[in-house]
């Protein structure tokens, strides 16, 4: 079984500030994870992927996360928020035929 | 080129009344799944269609919901016999195909489902 993990429901920042969002996986085999991200009244965008390829992995629009197994997590920053990265943010793990179980989601608020 | 599709946008029905969701995926994309979005649920799988066929139906949460998918295309949706709890956000998403668990998914905007 695989399943994620995101603290909290909303986190936030000044603009211009550190944003860091959490996950954290459990998984019986070497976890493939994902970050999604929904705008309002939006479909779920992909932010970046981790297929074992590297630890580190850079996304759109300055995010990235680093892949820490020793931790069991994932967590997804970005050095400069911006007022466009308001929205919500899901981590997923992908299991048997690609389907996703993703985490419960933060809210990221950015602050002017 | 055309991304997922997904109608109605918004669906407004009576508690007891049937349902039907329509996916468009996009050309070309083999692999397509359903997925629920609930307040108290986040989002969830429902079923995952691999051409015309249904290999994984297990996220589907009662026998009231049944999916189908024809010329390896256009899939619905069904709800039978609408529950109040049956109200959220299904979302719909293809992808080129299913192997390697690393295939991105692309979403559609969803259908906003309201039972009264």
């Amino acid at each position: 079984a695989q399943s994620v993990t995101q603290l909290g429901s909303h986190v936030s920042v000044s603009e211009g500030a550190l944003v860091l969002l959490r996950c954290n996986y459990s998984s019986s085999v070497p976890p493939y994870l994902f970050w999604y991200v929904q705008y309002p009244n939006q479909g779920l965008q992909l932010l970046l992927k981790y297929t074992s390829a590297a630890t580190l992995v850079k996304g759109i629009n300055g995010f990235e996360a680093e892949f820490k197994k020793s931790e069991t997590s994932f967590h997804l920053t970005k050095p400069s928020a911006h007022m466009s990265d308001a929205a919500e943010y899901f981590c997923a793990v992908s299991g048997a035929n690609s389907k996703l179980t993703f985490g419960k989601g933060i809210t990221l608020s950015v602050r002017p | 080129g055309a991304g997922v599709s997904q109608s109605p946008s918004n669906k407004v029905t009576e508690k007891g009344k049937d349902v039907e969701l329509r996916c468009d995926p996009i050309s070309g994309h083999t692999a397509l799944y359903w997925y629920r979005q609930s307040l108290g649920q986040g989002l969830e799988f429902l079923i995952y269609f691999q051409g015309n066929s249904a290999p994984d139906k297990s996220g589907l949460p009662s026998d009231r919901f049944s999916a189908e998918r024809t010329g390896g295309s256009v899939s619905t949706l069904t709800i039978q016999r609408t529950q109040q709890e049956d109200s959220a956000v299904y979302l719909c998403a293809s992808s080129l195909s299913p192997g390697g668990r690393v295939n991105e998914q692309f979403f559609g905007p969803g259908t906003r489902l309201t039972v009264l």
